[in-house]
C-alpha cells in the first residue's frame, strides 16, 4: 500500500533561518504529492503540490520538488518568519482516486 | 462563501453512547471523506464518498458507519463510542476530475470518548 514518511519533529528555527523537511513516499504508479499545513486549532489547507516526476510546487516562499528517483519532496524555505509556525504534513494520493495518504506530521516553532 | 462546515466543534461522550457528526460543503464537490487524527499517526482515512448515495471505507472504518444522501452532506456516525475514539475528526471534499486532488478541510471535531 501506499505511505508516507516525514522528519519527526519538532523543529525549532530561528526567525530567517533556512528550513528543510524532508519527506519521502513510498506509492504504486504516479501520485500526486502534497504539503498541507495546519495552523493551530484550524484544519488543514493546502500549501503546495506537484502532479508529475520534476514539477516544482510553490506557494508563500516554500517549495517542494517531486524526485521520482529518490521518491522525495521535501519542502524547503529560504528564511521563515514566527507566522510559519504550524505543522507540516507532506501526503499523496493516486491519480484517479479521492484516498489521500498522509504522512505522521511535523511541528514546526519559529522563535523571534 | 462557508466551505466545508462540521458540527459540533466540541463533544464528550461516555462509553457506549452514540452519536452523529455533521458535515455539509457548499461547494458542489463530488468527493468527500472523514479523517480522524492522532498524535504521532497523522490522519488516517475512515470513510470517503465519491458521489452521492456512494461510500466506501478507509483505512480505520470500524466502529463508524457513514452514508450520503444529498451532495452537499456526510454525516459520520459512531454507533457505540469507545476510549480509542477519542481523537480530532476532519471532514474533506473534494471536486472530481484528475488534477483536482486538493482537499478542502473542516475546521474539526474534538471528541473526547470516557
Amino acid at each position: 500500500g501506499n505511505s508516507v514518511t516525514q522528519m519527526e519533529g519538532p523543529v525549532t528555527l530561528s526567525e530567517e533561518a533556512f528550513l528543510t523537511i524532508n519527506c519521502t513516499y513510498t506509492a504504486t504508479g504516479y501520485p500526486s504529492l502534497f504539503w498541507y499545513v495546519q495552523y493551530p486549532g484550524e484544519g488543514l489547507q493546502l500549501l503546495l503540490k506537484a502532479t508529475k516526476a520534476d514539477d516544482k510546487g510553490s506557494n508563500k516562499g516554500f517549495e517542494a520538488t517531486y524526485r521520482k528517483e529518490t521518491t522525495s519532496f521535501h519542502l524547503e524555505k529560504g528564511s521563515v518568519q514566527v507566522s510559519d509556525s504550524a505543522v507540516y504534513f507532506c501526503a499523496l494520493s493516486d491519480r484517479g482516486y479521492q484516498k489521500v495518504t498522509f504522512g505522521t506530521g511535523t511541528k514546526l516553532q519559529v522563535i523571534p | 462563501n462557508a466551505g466545508v462546515t462540521q458540527t459540533p466543534k466540541f463533544q464528550v461522550l461516555k462509553t457506549g453512547q452514540s452519536m452523529t457528526l455533521q458535515c455539509a460543503q457548499d461547494m458542489n464537490h463530488e468527493y468527500m471523506s472523514w479523517y480522524r487524527q492522532d498524535p504521532g499517526m497523522g490522519l488516517r482515512l475512515i470513510h470517503y464518498s465519491v458521489g452521492a448515495g456512494i461510500t466506501d471505507q478507509g483505512e480505520v472504518p470500524n466502529g463508524y458507519n457513514v452514508s450520503r444522501s444529498t451532495t452537499e452532506d456526510f454525516p459520520l456516525r459512531l454507533l457505540s463510542a469507545a476510549p480509542s475514539q477519542t481523537s480530532v475528526y476532519f471532514c474533506a471534499s473534494s471536486p472530481a476530475g484528475q488534477g483536482n486532488e486538493k482537499l478542502f478541510f473542516g475546521s474539526g471535531t474534538q471528541l473526547s470518548v470516557l
